[in-house]
């Protein structure tokens, strides 16, 4: 099993719509956590971090669940500029990421 | 302020021939992170610096991969012997450490895509 899993996707979404990605982690000792965002032959860029709390960014909310050891990230009101690949991220010691292999997002007109 | 950069963005390397990848971080980053990532897939780790100490190369899939950080600021990747396997972007990150330790933001550089046939 994969350390951090995602469904790789393509999530084909209308503008407009609301869409949710979720990401599984196999260690619970695991203590940070992140989302990514990867546009086509780009380096990936800092989305949001994730609290135990939950977090909100705009129209980004990210919420952590250690029960079950997953991580999620909703997007409402989706934009053409929001197509993208989203990479989930999770520290497993402070400082050595794990990254999920990404989930495709495609907003379309 | 600059960002991270990486030279060369795209190198074309015959099978065997032995090629080195720099990453210049943001100045003042402590530390500094090399990925692999293949097409499809998210970064994989490979390497960690904190200053000039190479504290973790768990990630480096052979012994033909090595990576150094001498000053603690431009760190290369070097690669002998290249395999066609080896083909990939290789994507170097820095960033500065919180206080309380455990979890950093990463600033990426554009990367190198390497292609080795």
């Amino acid at each position: 099993r994969k350390e951090v899993e995602q469904d790789p996707g393509p999530f084909n979404v209308p503008e407009g719509a609301t869409v949710a990605f979720n990401c599984t982690y196999s260690n619970s000792a695991s203590q940070s956590f992140f989302w990514y965002r990867q546009d086509c032959r780009k380096e990936p860029k800092l989305l949001m971090s994730v609290y135990s709390s939950g977090n909100e960014d705009g129209r980004f909310t990210a919420q952590l669940n250690r029960a079950s050891q997953y991580i999620s990230l909703l997007i409402r009101d989706s934009k053409l500029s929001d197509s993208a690949t989203y990479l989930c991220v999770v520290n497993k010691r402070s400082y050595i990421p794990t990254f999920g292999r990404g989930t495709s997002l495609i907003v379309h007109p | 302020g600059a960002g991270v950069s990486q030279s060369p963005r795209y190198k074309v390397a015959k099978r065997g021939q032995d090629v080195a990848l720099r990453c210049d971080p943001i100045s003042g980053h402590v530390s500094l992170f090399w990925y692999q990532q293949a097409l499809g897939q998210g970064p994989e780790f490979l390497t960690y610096f904190q200053n000039e100490a190479q504290l973790d190369k768990s990630g480096l899939p052979s012994d033909r991969f090595f990576a150094e950080r001498p000053e603690g600021s431009v760190s290369t990747l070097k690669i002998q012997r290249t395999q066609q396997e080896d083909s990939a972007v290789y994507l170097c990150a820095s960033s500065h450490p919180r206080e309380r330790g455990g979890g950093e933001t990463q600033y990426f550089g554009p990367g190198t895509r390497l292609l080795v046939l």
